[in-house]
């Protein structure tokens, strides 16, 4: 299959451990949050988002914490699954009077060891 | 729902060649993204539309790429003529006032 990225940060994490996955973000002014999982031939799925007046968000096995101070995002993937390998971006929208552009992190390679 | 549908999911060309790539989103979102994604790296955005009007495409390279979204509906990327440096993966996304961003599963472009 194809693959997304062959020069991506990576990260291996035992089938059932938890893992984190971060990103630091580029503009103060951005006010909203995404966390995308991309498989390999696959286009971007979405898994979590948060706003900006927002410090943790929880979903299914998954919360996204907001550190504005830092401006560094992070995504905890708990009792991770073999399906759960995947190259995870972090994407921001930046707010511009009607004209919000999101974009994407450089993205982090998760690779789960059964 | 069918989500976003992107075709065709594999084009190869010879440089030089027009080609097109096909977007339909999904059904009732007003907003409607390009982007282009390179080996190793995030999406970047190359035009947005909001209904049938282009508000952001600052990011096309309007010497040989156009698009279009007649009726606010599907949507057309066209790049003529290709190069080599646009060997890429181009996604397309759809949303509903900004949010609920959606990707299909995108084009990947070879060009030799």
């Amino acid at each position: 299959g194809e693959s997304v990225g062959l020069h991506l940060p990576t990260l291996s994490v035992q089938e059932g451990d938890n893992s984190i996955i971060n990103c630091a973000y580029s503009n103060s002014a951005s006010d909203y949050f995404i966390w995308y999982k991309q498989e390999s031939g696959k286009g971007p799925q979405f898994i979590i988002d948060i706003r900006s007046n927002m410090d943790k968000r929880q979903g299914q096995r998954v919360t996204v914490l907001l550190n504005k101070t830092v401006k560094h995002l992070s995504l905890q993937i708990a009792a991770t699954q073999p399906g759960d390998s995947a190259v995870y971006f972090c994407a921001e929208n930046i707010p511009n009077f009607g004209n919000e552009k999101l974009t994407f992190g450089t993205g982090t390679r998760l690779t789960i060891i059964p | 729902e069918a989500g976003v549908v992107q075709s065709p999911r594999y084009k190869i060309i010879e440089k030089k060649q027009p080609v097109a790539f096909w977007c339909n989103p999904i059904s009732g979102h007003n907003t409607l993204y390009w982007y282009r994604q390179n080996l190793g790296q995030g999406p970047e955005l190359l035009i947005r539309y909001e209904n049938e009007e282009a508000v952001d495409d600052s990011q096309l390279p309007k010497d040989r790429f156009s698009a279009e979204r007649l009726k606010g509906v599907d949507s057309t990327l066209k790049i003529q003529p290709a190069e080599l440096g646009d060997s890429a993966v181009y996604l397309c996304a759809s949303s509903l006032q900004g949010f609920g961003y959606t990707f299909g599963s995108g084009t990947r472009l070879t060009v030799v």
